[in-house]
């Protein structure tokens, strides 16, 4: 059965002090890796799709990593707006997309 | 930019009534999915449809659920007697041929 676990659970940063979030998996034939954006109140919105050990994606504030364990989303000097619910989610090679999605990570910027 | 739009945003029911949640998926997409958020929990799959059937189903989508495409742009998933534990968020999601999913903003089910 497929799993993932992210830490912490909630992060509190100051508005410019760059962290890391991780997320730790189990797969049977990891088909991908994928990161999303929930706000409050909304469906989780797309940020990226990793592949394989080495693998990074970046984009504006937020740069994803991946190994064989786990997956790191590092947010650089984030901003206020920056402020959301980031989840972790695996698909499994023998399934038609399903994804598996681990707790999430609170994230809260303060001005 | 396209996206995945659900109707109702909020829908109140009494237990034991049969309840419709609608979607409307991106228009060139080809997989379809239903998973659900219960309050301070996982977001948890349900279901995936692909050339309209069933390709593959949770433990949680049981003889109560179903799911439908009735037409070329609508996407339903029908709840038929609600239970209180039933209550959640209720996210549609589409795919075309890439593996990333688009989710909808969700239909909240009450279950009173």
């Amino acid at each position: 059965e497929d799993q993932v676990t992210q830490s912490p659970e909630a992060l509190r940063l100051q508005e410019g002090e760059s962290s890391s979030l991780n997320c730790s998996y189990t797969v049977s034939g990891l088909r991908g890796l994928f990161w999303y954006r929930q706000d409050p109140g909304k469906g989780p919105e797309f940020l990226f799709t990793l592949y394989s050990a080495g693998e990074e994606k970046e984009k504006e504030r937020l740069k994803a990593t991946l190994t064989k364990k786990e997956s790191f989303l590092h947010i650089t000097a984030p901003k206020p707006e920056d402020s959301a619910t980031y989840l972790c989610a695996v698909a499994g090679g023998t399934s038609y997309g399903k994804l598996t999605f681990g707790q999430g990570t609170i994230l809260t910027v303060h001005p | 930019e396209p996206e995945v739009t659900q109707t109702p945003s909020h829908q109140v029911t009494q237990m034991g009534q049969e309840v419709i949640l609608r979607c409307v998926p991106i228009s060139n997409h080809l997989y379809f999915y239903w998973y659900r958020q219960i309050l301070g929990q996982k977001v948890e799959f349900l279901v995936s449809f692909y050339n309209n059937e069933i390709s593959e189903k949770s433990e949680i989508f049981d003889d109560q659920f179903s799911v439908e495409r009735p037409d070329g742009s609508n996407f339903t998933l029908k709840i038929r007697s609600t239970k209180l534990e039933d209550s959640a968020m209720y996210f549609c999601a589409s795919r075309r041929s890439g593996d990333e999913q688009y989710f909808g903003p969700g239909t909240r089910l009450t279950v009173t």
